[in-house]
């Protein structure tokens, strides 16, 4: 159980165009998603929480109109990389939240790297 | 600000040597606790956490963690390492102010070898 999914699990673009990517959570209902940045032998920064049929909450110093987040339902939310540039080139990584009992666990997708040439 | 430390950035062991990694918090309230485990070229995976209750938590394949509150610490042991535990382990820290997100430490990379 608790099994997130990511699509496409790596992804190169030309610089100035627009790249989504899917974040499902496969057999659990998420109301939180959340969107992680990784770079190189670093750990994991939290770029956005997002919840479902709200709007997301970004975390200083990441610009909301560059990233675009949805969260249409229960197991969906995308990151829309929009007009990347090479240095947009990172790991981006989804989690879903399964709560049970006031208790919260996030569970990892498996990541999109992104290579913006 | 509230932060997590993982003092051990590498780790070399050699196979059925003992583990013990460190993981420190930063916050005087209540806290929920996770290690996680990123295998090479694999996400991240759940391998243990804490929420309340005995403080000793057993995870998968072998390794358990410690909470000690007056240390704020949440270390990771484990009594005999396998070459196949190579990997990156983080530990993350869910802190009850009130923003639903996990913070993590900068992660230890281990090397166990044969």
């Amino acid at each position: 159980g608790a099994v997130v999914s990511q699509h496409p699990s790596w992804v190169i673009c030309k610089s100035g165009t627009s790249v989504k990517i899917e974040c499902r959570s496969l057999d659990f209902q998420a109301t939180t998603m959340f969107w992680y940045r990784q770079f190189p032998k670093q750990s994991l920064m939290l770029m956005a929480t997002s919840n479902e049929g709200s709007k997301a909450t970004y975390e200083q110093g990441v610009e909301k109109d560059k990233f675009l987040i949805n969260h249409a339902s229960l197991t969906l939310s995308t990151l829309t990389v929009t007009s990347a540039h090479p240095e947009d080139s990172s790991f981006y990584i989804c989690s879903a939240s399964s709560r049970q009992d006031r208790r919260e666990t996030q569970y990892f997708g498996p990541g999109t790297r992104l290579l913006v040439l | 600000a509230q932060s997590v430390s993982q003092h051990n950035h590498h780790v070399i062991l050699s196979e059925a040597a003992s583990l013990e990694l460190g993981c420190n918090y930063s916050y005087g309230g209540t806290v929920n606790l996770f290690w996680y485990v990123q295998y090479p070229g694999q996400h991240l995976q759940l391998l243990l956490k804490y929420f309340s209750g005995d403080p000793l938590v057993k995870g998968i394949k072998g390794f358990e963690a410690e909470f000690i509150k007056s240390k704020f610490s949440f270390n990771l042991r484990k009594p005999s390492v396998q070459w196949s535990d190579t990997a990156e382990y983080f530990c993350a820290v869910f802190m009850d102010t009130g923003r639903r997100a996990l913070t993590f430490g900068s992660g230890t990379r281990l090397q166990v070898q044969p």
